[in-house]
């Protein structure tokens, strides 16, 4: 299994700040057949779903607000909140889609200073 | 839109078999090269993917799950269902519906989830 592992745990940042949320995978996620990694982003709210916010590494879903962007290749991948906003307060998780099982990081709750 | 609805029993005995629903709406559940995975959530912790029914003509399992798991699909009523056997109280968790496409394998649509309690 491909094992994603995120840093920190938790994060407190004040409104208007930037947030960076790191994740790790035990081998590459990236596909040199489609040039792509294979790497999303979900944000989930208490009592929610996770909804997606970011796939292949860096491509932002339809509706997702520009002060999240996603980077990385390979094994290291970032996901970065620019402007920290109230609505943002969640946790986020990033799951590798390469090979299966499919796994999730453990996750990041972000929280206001 | 396509939207998804998890369904089943809340509540199962210990041994007992775990069955649920996802009901599709807004677009046909075979209509596409899809996957439709079942993913869980035990409270307070992180996101455990369980399988995937592809409508190319395949399923996947997680292997901590192989021996239980069953994921199918029924056109005719565009569901999709899990089965999950001889559960116990580490099977207590969210269950939610989702899927990807064949391209774009990540989850795109999400069910609201729901809870399913083992317990006697």
């Amino acid at each position: 299994d491909i094992v994603m592992t995120q840093s920190p745990d938790s994060l407190a940042v004040s409104l208007g700040e930037r947030a960076t949320i790191n994740c790790k995978s035990s081998q590459s996620v990236f596909s040199s057949s489609s040039n792509k990694n294979y790497l999303a982003w979900y944000q989930q709210k208490p009592g929610q779903p996770p909804q997606l916010l970011i796939y292949w590494a860096s491509t932002r879903e339809s509706g997702v607000p520009d002060r999240f962007s996603g980077s990385g290749s390979g094994t290291d991948f970032t996901l970065t909140i620019s402007s920290l906003q109230a609505e943002d307060v969640a946790v986020y998780y990033c799951q590798q889609y390469e090979g299966t099982p499919w796994t999730f990081g453990q996750g990041t709750k972000v929280e206001i200073k | 839109q396509v939207q998804l609805q998890e369904s089943g029993p809340g509540l199962v005995k210990p041994s007992q078999t775990l069955s649920l629903t996802c009901s599709v709406s807004g677009g046909s559940i075979s209509g596409a090269l899809y996957y439709w995975s079942w993913i869980r959530q035990r409270a307070g912790k992180g996101l455990e993917w369980i399988g995937r029914f592809y409508t190319g003509g395949s399923t996947n399992y997680n292997p901590s799950l192989k021996s239980r798991v069953a994921i199918s699909l029924d056109t005719s009523k565009n569901q999709c269902s899990l089965k999950l056997s001889f559960v116990t109280a580490a099977d207590t968790a969210v269950y939610y519906c989702a899927r990807g496409r064949q391209l774009d394998p990540y989850f795109d649509h999400w069910g609201p989830g729901t809870l399913v309690t083992v317990s006697s």
